[in-house]
């Protein structure tokens, strides 16, 4: 499973777009990439998941360069409720079923 | 929609007790992940199982067990309780489908386990 870096900490403000990198250099060729949010005393939540390329739902965009060693999630205009921690996942389920979630990004959205 | 249960939501316990936590997973699901979190940490996978098979195995102690039944709940059986086992215990499920090289979990609300 392919270990990844990201920011321990970021700040923003209200109606600001937030863009959290995360570092996976060593990913594999069949690794997807995945985001999940989590607010306080609640289960992860999932957000977005791709390959390379740009992806984009009601609910974020993920950009993967072509050499998908890294990856960003971007927030558009963030609000209060935005503030969480988010996790960068890197895997694949080729018959085993283990995730490891990294240290997270924890984001404080402030008014 | 209906989503996985956990139960109980709370659970408090002495040391060298034992537990056992229930997830119920979302219905047609057929995979259950079991992840602790301890006070301000990040989820460690504990286990999983695929259509009632243990699937793979994380940082679980020996203490624990876990299994999936026939119905596709699972339970997560813990003894000889110890003080580091106070934490949260999420159950999430998903459901595999052919060709997916990855799927969504989706997480309970928890248990929140402590041992006094």
């Amino acid at each position: 499973l392919a270990k990844t870096t990201q920011p321990i900490s970021m700040d923003s403000y209200e109606g600001q777009e937030v863009n959290i990198t995360c570092s996976h250099n060593n990913i594999a060729t069949n690794d997807y990439i995945t985001w999940y949010q989590q607010f306080p005393s609640q289960g992860p939540r999932f957000i977005i998941q791709g390959y390379k390329t740009k992806v984009t739902n009601e609910v974020a965009s993920l950009f993967i360069p072509a050499d998908r060693k890294s990856s960003t999630l971007s927030l558009p205009r963030v609000s209060l409720s935005d503030t969480a921690v988010y996790y960068c996942l890197v895997g694949v389920n080729t018959g085993g079923f283990k995730t490891i979630f990294g240290a997270g990004t924890r984001l404080f959205v402030k008014a | 929609a209906a989503g996985v249960i956990q139960s109980p939501r709370h659970l408090i316990k002495e040391k060298r007790e034992t537990a056992t936590l229930k997830c119920y997973p979302i219905p047609r699901h057929d995979t259950v992940y079991w992840y602790q979190q301890g006070p301000g940490q990040d989820p460690q996978f504990l286990i999983s199982f695929y259509e009632k098979m243990q699937s793979d195995k994380g940082s679980i102690p020996d203490r624990f067990s876990a299994q999936q039944f026939s119905d596709y709940h699972s339970e997560l059986n813990m003894s000889s309780l110890e003080l580091g086992d106070s934490a949260l215990y999420f159950c999430a499920s998903s459901l595999i489908r052919m060709g997916d090289r990855v799927h969504e979990q989706y997480f309970g609300p928890g248990t929140r386990l402590t041992v006094t």
